[in-house]
């Protein structure tokens, strides 16, 4: 059973078509979640760490917040170059620090 | 500062050959974790060197295998490649792993394709 599902898997959006994306999680304990995005043929990068219920950060266009069981990607009036794939992580108190991945939303951005 | 540099950026192999991968840190990194990324599966936790000393490990057959050298650079070996381990096989580095705030910079990968 995956600890961290995200969804949808693919998403296709218009330039300046709001939408958000999903991250849920079913660790007893958590940590830390973090989101990262992935560029066509490049590791993932760092965006954003969320740590308790009710936590919001903002980066330029995007803004992650976190409850007890999930966490939203919201993407306000994406551009193109938004373009990637974001990926959740989630990392478990009183375990391994080791974070544990979902596999990821696409996102394409048509202008 | 220098990224997390992944040598070589593809790789061709057939089955039952073996490969070593290679990876340089960010300069002062001492936590090195390796990913195998598919489709299917996304990303995959195979294990992670901190000091030179294998701290945690994923479930992966044997056949996977690392080490980390007193500079902090790692390697990682499959030996007797198979069909499915075809992938992107990322690294990535950060200061202290087990730190609550410590995100994870990592490497652009080596596409391992198996034929």
């Amino acid at each position: 059973e995956d600890q961290v599902t995200q969804s949808p898997e693919a998403l296709r959006l218009q330039e300046g078509e709001s939408s958000s994306l999903n991250c849920s999680y079913t660790v007893s304990g958590l940590r830390g979640l973090f989101w990262y995005r992935q560029d066509p043929g490049k590791g993932p990068e760092f965006l954003f760490t969320l740590y308790s219920a009710g936590e919001e950060k903002e980066k330029e266009r995007l803004k992650a917040t976190l409850t007890k069981k999930e966490s939203f990607l919201h993407i306000t009036a994406p551009k193109p170059e938004d373009s990637a794939t974001y990926l959740c992580a989630v990392q478990q108190s009183g375990g391994s620090y080791i974070p544990t991945f979902g596999r990821g939303t696409s996102l394409i951005v048509h202008p | 500062k220098a990224g997390v540099t992944q040598t070589p950026r593809y790789l061709i192999k057939t089955r039952g050959q073996q490969v070593t991968l290679s990876c340089s840190p960010i300069s002062g990194h001492r936590s090195v974790s390796w990913y195998q990324q598919t489709p299917g599966q996304g990303l995959q936790f195979l294990f992670e060197y901190f000091s030179e000393t294998q701290r945690n490990k994923g479930n992966f057959p044997g056949r996977f295998s690392g080490r980390q050298f007193s500079n902090s650079r790692s390697e990682m070996n499959v030996s007797t490649l198979e069909l499915g381990d075809s992938a992107l096989y990322l690294c990535a580095s950060s200061l202290t792993p087990d730190a609550t705030n410590e995100k994870l910079f990592f490497g652009s990968g080596t596409q391992l394709s198996v034929l």
